[in-house]
């Protein structure tokens, strides 16, 4: 089974504080991605990455930035934590191929606060 | 970008009941998904259906690509069913992006 991990399921933070979210994939994936979730708005695309090292802006990029050394690590970065900030992020991952290989598996989600 | 609209937003039904989700999207995808969202916030993936039809147990799913829409039917519906379900769309290759609708929620009752 595929499985995608994050590395915590609560966050409380300050306003201010640099946060690190990380993902996990272990299908050797190309794509992943990070949304965020906020009531009444559905998943939004923050960022996504198609490769190592590589990075590509989604629909709300502003105040967020990511790292991708390895293959199947993915992490969020936000710089310095703003209340607005407060939602339910969540990690994805696919792989790059003929249809069906790129259907999106998600992670269990990280609920952060910031306060 | 692509427009993703579900409908109806929310759904109320009584256990056994039958239900249809619909999906309507703006523009041509080679990328369409269901997802249920548990309680815990987990997407559980249910289908990926960029055309024709598909059954798992009580679930069925259809799209049509050419008329730009998607049903997903839930029959006999359980407690458990209950949750967020969304649709997503998007292209496949590189730039594999979804944009997702923002769900449909449904409540089944016992």
């Amino acid at each position: 089974d595929v499985k995608v991990t994050q590395s915590s399921r609560y966050l409380v933070k300050r306003t201010g504080e640099k946060v690190f979210l990380e993902c996990v994939q272990d299908m050797d994936h190309e794509n992943m991605f990070w949304y965020r979730q906020d009531p009444g708005l559905g998943l939004r695309l923050i960022y996504f990455s198609y490769d190592v090292k590589m990075k590509e802006k989604g629909d709300i990029p502003e105040g967020y930035s990511v790292s991708r050394e390895k293959k199947e690590r993915f992490s969020l970065i936000l710089e310095s934590a703003s209340t607005n900030q407060t939602s339910m992020y969540l990690c994805a991952s696919s792989s790059t191929g003929p249809s069906s290989y790129n259907e999106q598996f998600f992670g269990p989600g990280t609920r952060l606060t910031v306060l | 970008g692509i427009q993703v609209e579900q409908s109806p937003p929310d759904l109320i039904l009584q256990e056994g009941a039958n239900s249809t989700l619909r999906c309507n999207f703006s523009d041509s995808v080679n990328n369409l998904q269901w997802f249920h969202q548990n309680p815990w916030g987990q997407l559980i993936n249910l289908f990926y259906i960029p055309s024709g039809t598909k059954q798992n147990g009580r679930l069925s799913a259809t799209t049509v690509a050419t008329e730009r829409y998607s049903l997903l039917y839930i029959s006999s519906s359980q407690t458990t069913d209950s949750g967020v379900y969304f649709c997503a769309v998007g292209n496949t290759g590189a730039n594999s992006k979804l944009t997702f609708g923002k769900g449909i929620t449904l409540s089944v009752r016992p």
